[in-house]
């Protein structure tokens, strides 16, 4: 049971869009239509941005977006503002006969 | 408004028993939903450890089961989580949160650093 691959960092200027990705297996990701996306400011708890794949909470704004294809999730975030600027983790279900929830390694979003 | 709590010691020896819990407010955990504990070392990413239904069902991290007990108090709206023979290798922030559908979680709590020093 590994950890979802992210990439380490990611970087865009305001106003811009960045997408974050998200590979799994077909055992989580490309199994299950419940992936989540998490944003953390740092020293703060993690903040539910996306789940199910592309649902938004309410509260967060529609330039936040979420996407899969096969055992790949993508987050993406369009207008970029400075107060993205965080870690992003993406998460999933996982397993068959014994379920369990795995996250990704996280990505460093900065705005330049 | 649901709000978590997490509370416990702060620091643990190693192959002590950690043991904390989570208080929750705004929501009975009797009505539903799965409750879960959520770890994330110092400067590292987030590490799902296991989460609990109202009625006692639990789900575990396949790499930390033979540690791990989560339990439920419905009486007091809290939820436990106690992992053994501890190494400085569990050292982290330690997070309760609300699993609102599955790998889905949208209440947290703020957070209890928890260190395993001799």
């Amino acid at each position: 049971q590994s950890a979802l691959t992210q990439p380490r960092s990611v970087s865009g200027s305001p106003g811009q869009s960045v997408t974050i990705s998200c590979t799994g297996t077909s055992s989580d990701v490309g199994g299950y239509n419940y992936v989540s996306w998490y944003q953390q400011h740092p020293g703060k708890a993690p903040k539910l941005m996306i789940y199910d794949v592309s649902k938004r909470p309410s509260g967060v704004p529609d330039r936040f977006s979420g996407s899969k294809s096969g055992n790949t999730a993508s987050l993406t975030i369009s207008g970029l503002q400075a107060e993205d600027e965080a870690d992003y983790y993406c998460c999933s279900y996982a397993g068959s006969y014994t379920p369990y929830v795995v996250f990704g390694g996280g990505t460093k979003l900065t705005v330049l | 408004q649901v709000q978590l709590q997490e509370s416990g010691p702060g620091l643990v020896k190693p192959s002590e028993t950690l043991s904390l819990t989570c208080a929750v407010s705004g929501y009975s955990i009797s009505s539903g939903y799965y409750w879960g504990w959520i770890r994330q070392p110092p400067g590292k990413g987030l590490e799902w450890i296991g989460s609990i239904y109202h009625s006692g069902s639990t789900y575990y991290n396949p790499s930390l089961k033979s540690r791990v007990t989560i339990s439920v108090d419905t009486s007091k709206n809290q939820f436990s989580l106690k992992l053994s023979s501890v190494t400085a290798a569990d050292t982290a922030v330690y997070y309760c949160a609300r699993e609102g559908g599955y790998s889905n979680f949208d209440y947290w709590g703020q957070g209890t650093l928890v260190t395993v020093s001799s």
